[in-house]
């Protein structure tokens, strides 16, 4: 059965200090990976996927993750966060095939500092 | 380009009454998904259509939820009677259907259901 963990359901960081938040995730075949953001009264935007190839795969608004097999992770990580980095982040894992349903960790929710 | 659209936004009700959403997904989406998002919890899947065709409902609690799409465009979520523990927020997402083609799901804004 395919799951998706985030270790980490808050994490509180300082204005331009690093941010990396965890995604392991566990499926049976080669993994689709999704990180989406969800900021208060909002839907969720896609942040960055991965499906094949270079491992490293950049995203918007700054933000980076990579694809690490033998771990079963998919980190997400911005080297300089900003207070509109403030929200709900979720890691989610899904088959290849289009138009088939995502499974999403429980999320983490940023909380940035002055 | 719209995104998909939701609506109500928020609604209010008493246990044991009747509530329903709406959905109109992006012009062109096949596919269309309701998802349920519980406080502190990532979305949950309740039904997902290709066209007009609920392909997978096995999440939905059949016994007091419904949803339809009816023209393969828009949908609609309900629930009779509503409980307390249906309060959360539905999420509708649609995603184009491309045979060999990564799976790439948008999202609307929601609707924030509470049940009182």
């Amino acid at each position: 059965a395919q799951s998706v963990t985030q270790p980490d359901i808050h994490i509180t960081v300082s204005e331009g200090a690093s941010l990396e938040l965890r995604c392991n995730y566990s499926y049976g075949a080669t993994p689709y990976l999704f990180w989406y953001v969800q900021s208060p009264g909002q839907g969720l935007q896609l942040l960055l996927k991965y499906f094949s190839g270079d491992t490293l795969v950049q995203g918007i608004k700054g933000f980076e993750a990579e694809f690490k097999r033998s771990q079963s992770s998919f980190n997400l990580r911005k080297p300089s966060v900003h207070w509109s980095d403030a929200a709900e982040y979720f890691c989610a894992v899904g088959p290849s095939n289009s138009g088939y349903a995502l499974n999403f960790g429980k999320g983490t929710s940023l909380l940035v500092t002055p | 380009e719209a995104g998909v659209v939701q609506s109500p936004r928020y609604k209010i009700i008493e246990k044991k009454q009747p509530v329903a959403f709406w959905c109109n997904p992006i012009s062109g989406h096949n596919t269309l998904y309701w998802y349920r998002q519980n406080l502190g919890q990532g979305p949950e899947l309740l039904i997902r259509y290709e066209n007009e065709e609920a392909v997978d409902d096995s999440q939905l609690p059949k016994d007091r939820f419904s949803a339809e799409r009816l023209k393969g465009v828009d949908s609609t979520l309900k629930i009779q009677p509503a409980e307390l523990g249906d309060s959360a927020v539905y999420l509708c997402a649609s995603s184009p259907w491309l045979a060999g083609v990564n799976n790439e799901q948008f999202f609307g804004p929601g609707t924030r259901l509470t049940v009182l």
